[in-house]
Protein backbone atom coordinates (compact mmCIF):
# COMPACT_ATOMS: atom_id res chain seq x y z
CA UNK A 1 0.00 0.00 0.00
CA UNK A 2 1.17 3.61 -1.02
CA UNK A 3 1.82 6.11 1.69
CA UNK A 4 1.49 9.37 2.21
CA UNK A 5 2.65 11.42 -1.14
CA UNK A 6 3.55 14.58 -0.72
CA UNK A 7 4.65 16.91 -3.98
CA UNK A 8 6.73 18.80 -4.97
CA UNK A 9 9.32 17.74 -2.48
CA UNK A 10 11.44 21.45 -2.37
CA UNK A 11 10.28 24.73 -3.63
CA UNK A 12 11.64 27.80 -3.48
CA UNK A 13 9.31 30.89 -3.85
CA UNK A 14 9.86 34.58 -3.67
CA UNK A 15 7.96 37.22 -1.23
CA UNK A 16 4.79 38.03 -2.63
CA UNK A 17 4.01 35.06 -4.36
CA UNK A 18 1.79 31.71 -3.81
CA UNK A 19 2.23 28.39 -3.84
CA UNK A 20 0.05 24.89 -3.61
CA UNK A 21 1.25 21.81 -2.21
CA UNK A 22 -0.39 18.66 -3.31
CA UNK A 23 -1.18 15.51 -0.66
CA UNK A 24 -2.25 12.17 -1.99
CA UNK A 25 -3.64 9.98 1.14
CA UNK A 26 -3.06 6.55 1.62
CA UNK A 27 -6.17 4.26 -0.24
CA UNK A 28 -9.30 4.48 1.97
CA UNK A 29 -7.92 7.52 4.54
CA UNK A 30 -10.59 9.94 3.96
CA UNK A 31 -8.78 12.65 6.54
CA UNK A 32 -6.72 14.81 5.43
CA UNK A 33 -3.99 17.31 7.77
CA UNK A 34 -1.73 19.99 7.38
CA UNK A 35 1.04 20.42 9.97
CA UNK A 36 3.62 23.57 9.53
CA UNK A 37 7.14 22.40 10.95
CA UNK A 38 10.01 25.21 11.61
CA UNK A 39 13.06 25.39 13.84
CA UNK A 40 11.31 28.08 15.76
CA UNK A 41 7.93 27.74 16.52
CA UNK A 42 8.01 23.08 16.17
CA UNK A 43 4.90 21.73 14.54
CA UNK A 44 1.76 23.76 14.20
CA UNK A 45 -1.06 22.59 13.01
CA UNK A 46 -2.95 24.08 9.96
CA UNK A 47 -6.23 22.40 9.18
CA UNK A 48 -7.97 18.91 8.70
CA UNK A 49 -10.42 17.96 6.03
CA UNK A 50 -12.72 15.07 6.04
CA UNK A 51 -14.57 14.20 2.97
CA UNK A 52 -14.01 17.52 1.74
CA UNK A 53 -14.77 19.50 4.24
CA UNK A 54 -13.17 21.48 6.76
CA UNK A 55 -13.48 20.24 9.99
CA UNK A 56 -10.84 21.95 12.21
CA UNK A 57 -8.72 24.85 11.76
CA UNK A 58 -5.29 25.36 13.92
CA UNK A 59 -4.40 29.76 14.57
CA UNK A 60 -3.41 30.82 11.03
CA UNK A 61 -3.87 33.62 8.84
CA UNK A 62 -6.48 33.55 5.94
CA UNK A 63 -3.17 33.57 3.73
CA UNK A 64 -3.32 30.08 4.35
CA UNK A 65 -5.87 27.95 2.98
CA UNK A 66 -6.91 24.36 1.77
CA UNK A 67 -9.66 21.96 -0.25
CA UNK A 68 -9.81 18.82 -0.86
CA UNK A 69 -11.28 16.68 -3.78
CA UNK A 70 -13.72 13.94 -4.30
CA UNK A 71 -10.56 11.01 -4.00
CA UNK A 72 -9.46 12.66 -0.83
CA UNK A 73 -6.27 14.34 -2.22
CA UNK A 74 -5.86 17.91 -0.75
CA UNK A 75 -4.23 21.18 -1.60
CA UNK A 76 -2.97 23.82 0.19
CA UNK A 77 -2.67 26.95 -0.93
CA UNK A 78 -0.30 29.99 0.45
CA UNK A 79 -0.67 33.43 -1.12
CA UNK A 80 1.47 36.78 -1.13
CA UNK A 81 4.09 34.63 0.38
CA UNK A 82 6.00 35.80 3.65
CA UNK A 83 10.00 34.99 4.63
CA UNK A 84 8.35 33.79 7.55
CA UNK A 85 6.73 30.63 6.08
CA UNK A 86 9.57 28.98 5.16
CA UNK A 87 9.14 25.56 6.51
CA UNK A 88 8.59 22.15 6.30
CA UNK A 89 5.13 21.33 5.29
CA UNK A 90 4.14 17.99 6.13
CA UNK A 91 0.49 16.33 5.47
CA UNK A 92 -0.82 13.70 7.19
CA UNK A 93 -3.87 10.76 6.81
CA UNK A 94 -6.01 8.46 8.51
CA UNK A 95 -9.19 6.94 7.71
CA UNK A 96 -11.17 9.49 10.18
CA UNK A 97 -11.95 8.86 13.45
CA UNK A 98 -10.89 11.05 16.03
CA UNK A 99 -7.47 9.68 17.97
CA UNK A 100 -6.91 7.39 14.94
CA UNK A 101 -2.83 6.45 13.80
CA UNK A 102 -1.94 9.29 11.55
CA UNK A 103 0.55 8.58 8.89
CA UNK A 104 2.41 11.30 7.63
CA UNK A 105 4.55 11.96 4.05
CA UNK A 106 7.66 13.47 4.09
CA UNK A 107 6.77 16.83 3.73
CA UNK A 108 7.60 19.80 1.53
CA UNK A 109 10.52 22.39 1.86
CA UNK A 110 9.30 25.75 0.89
CA UNK A 111 11.88 28.20 0.79
CA UNK A 112 10.87 31.75 0.44
CA UNK A 113 13.36 34.27 -0.63
CA UNK B 1 -5.00 25.45 27.32
CA UNK B 2 -3.31 22.59 25.95
CA UNK B 3 0.26 22.51 25.48
CA UNK B 4 3.41 19.66 26.05
CA UNK B 5 7.01 20.56 27.52
CA UNK B 6 9.79 18.38 25.75
CA UNK B 7 13.14 18.48 27.32
CA UNK B 8 15.68 20.45 24.99
CA UNK B 9 18.39 18.66 23.31
CA UNK B 10 20.58 16.88 21.50
CA UNK B 11 20.59 14.18 23.79
CA UNK B 12 23.55 12.46 23.37
CA UNK B 13 24.03 8.78 23.82
CA UNK B 14 26.31 5.79 23.42
CA UNK B 15 25.19 2.50 22.16
CA UNK B 16 23.47 0.44 24.94
CA UNK B 17 22.88 3.45 27.05
CA UNK B 18 19.60 4.26 29.28
CA UNK B 19 17.30 6.17 27.41
CA UNK B 20 15.09 9.25 29.15
CA UNK B 21 13.30 11.89 27.11
CA UNK B 22 10.90 13.75 29.73
CA UNK B 23 7.46 15.15 28.46
CA UNK B 24 5.01 17.20 30.53
CA UNK B 25 1.65 18.24 29.19
CA UNK B 26 -1.30 20.43 30.20
CA UNK B 27 -4.39 19.70 29.47
CA UNK B 28 -8.28 19.81 29.66
CA UNK B 29 -9.77 17.14 30.05
CA UNK B 30 -8.29 13.87 29.15
CA UNK B 31 -6.40 14.04 26.05
CA UNK B 32 -4.48 11.01 24.28
CA UNK B 33 -0.57 11.29 24.48
CA UNK B 34 1.72 9.97 21.96
CA UNK B 35 4.98 9.92 20.29
CA UNK B 36 6.57 10.49 17.32
CA UNK B 37 10.01 9.85 15.65
CA UNK B 38 11.21 12.06 12.78
CA UNK B 39 14.54 10.33 10.66
CA UNK B 40 16.42 12.94 8.51
CA UNK B 41 14.69 13.51 5.57
CA UNK B 42 11.39 11.88 6.78
CA UNK B 43 8.28 12.68 7.92
CA UNK B 44 6.89 11.60 11.32
CA UNK B 45 6.25 8.27 12.34
CA UNK B 46 3.71 7.29 15.33
CA UNK B 47 6.42 5.42 17.89
CA UNK B 48 3.79 4.59 20.23
CA UNK B 49 0.59 6.05 22.41
CA UNK B 50 -1.80 5.72 25.58
CA UNK B 51 -5.58 7.08 25.44
CA UNK B 52 -5.92 7.04 28.90
CA UNK B 53 -4.30 7.01 32.39
CA UNK B 54 -1.68 4.68 34.02
CA UNK B 55 -2.23 3.00 29.98
CA UNK B 56 1.28 2.21 29.08
CA UNK B 57 2.51 2.74 25.53
CA UNK B 58 5.50 0.34 23.97
CA UNK B 59 7.04 -0.53 21.07
CA UNK B 60 10.49 -1.54 19.27
CA UNK B 61 11.81 -1.47 23.23
CA UNK B 62 10.82 2.32 24.17
CA UNK B 63 7.74 2.60 26.39
CA UNK B 64 5.71 5.68 28.00
CA UNK B 65 3.39 5.25 30.52
CA UNK B 66 0.39 8.06 31.27
CA UNK B 67 0.91 9.36 34.27
CA UNK B 68 -2.18 11.71 35.22
CA UNK B 69 -0.96 12.88 38.53
CA UNK B 70 2.00 13.86 37.15
CA UNK B 71 0.95 15.08 33.94
CA UNK B 72 3.40 13.20 32.16
CA UNK B 73 4.89 10.89 29.37
CA UNK B 74 8.31 10.24 29.38
CA UNK B 75 9.86 8.23 27.04
CA UNK B 76 12.33 5.16 27.88
CA UNK B 77 14.71 2.70 26.30
CA UNK B 78 15.93 0.23 28.26
CA UNK B 79 19.36 0.42 25.61
CA UNK B 80 20.14 2.50 22.56
CA UNK B 81 21.32 2.04 19.33
CA UNK B 82 23.18 4.08 16.55
CA UNK B 83 19.63 2.99 14.58
CA UNK B 84 17.82 5.36 17.38
CA UNK B 85 18.84 8.74 16.33
CA UNK B 86 16.19 10.80 15.33
CA UNK B 87 13.90 13.67 16.59
CA UNK B 88 11.34 12.29 19.22
CA UNK B 89 8.30 14.49 19.54
CA UNK B 90 5.74 14.41 22.40
CA UNK B 91 2.58 15.54 21.21
CA UNK B 92 -1.37 15.20 22.73
CA UNK B 93 -4.73 15.09 21.10
CA UNK B 94 -7.25 17.12 23.03
CA UNK B 95 -10.33 14.38 21.67
CA UNK B 96 -10.32 17.23 18.89
CA UNK B 97 -8.98 15.88 15.67
CA UNK B 98 -5.41 17.75 16.04
CA UNK B 99 -2.20 17.02 17.66
CA UNK B 100 -0.47 19.32 20.01
CA UNK B 101 3.19 18.70 19.44
CA UNK B 102 6.42 19.39 21.64
CA UNK B 103 9.33 21.26 20.18
CA UNK B 104 11.20 17.61 19.45
CA UNK B 105 14.06 16.32 21.40
CA UNK B 106 16.98 15.08 19.31
CA UNK B 107 19.00 12.00 19.83
CA UNK B 108 22.24 11.11 19.04
CA UNK B 109 23.57 7.91 19.59
CA UNK B 110 27.06 7.11 18.97
CA UNK B 111 29.10 3.61 18.92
Amino acid sequence: KAGVTQTPRYLIKTRGQQVTLSCSPISGHRSVSWYQQTPGQGLQFLFEYFSETQRNKGNFPGRFSGRQFSNSRSEMNVSTLELGDSALYLCASRTGGVNEKLFFGSGTQLSVL
Amino acid sequence: GNSVTQMEGPVTLSEEAFLTINCTYTATGYPSLFWYVQYPGEGLQLLLKATKADDKGSNKGFEATYRKETTSFHLEKGSVQVSDSAVYFCALSPNTDKLIFGTGTRLQVFP
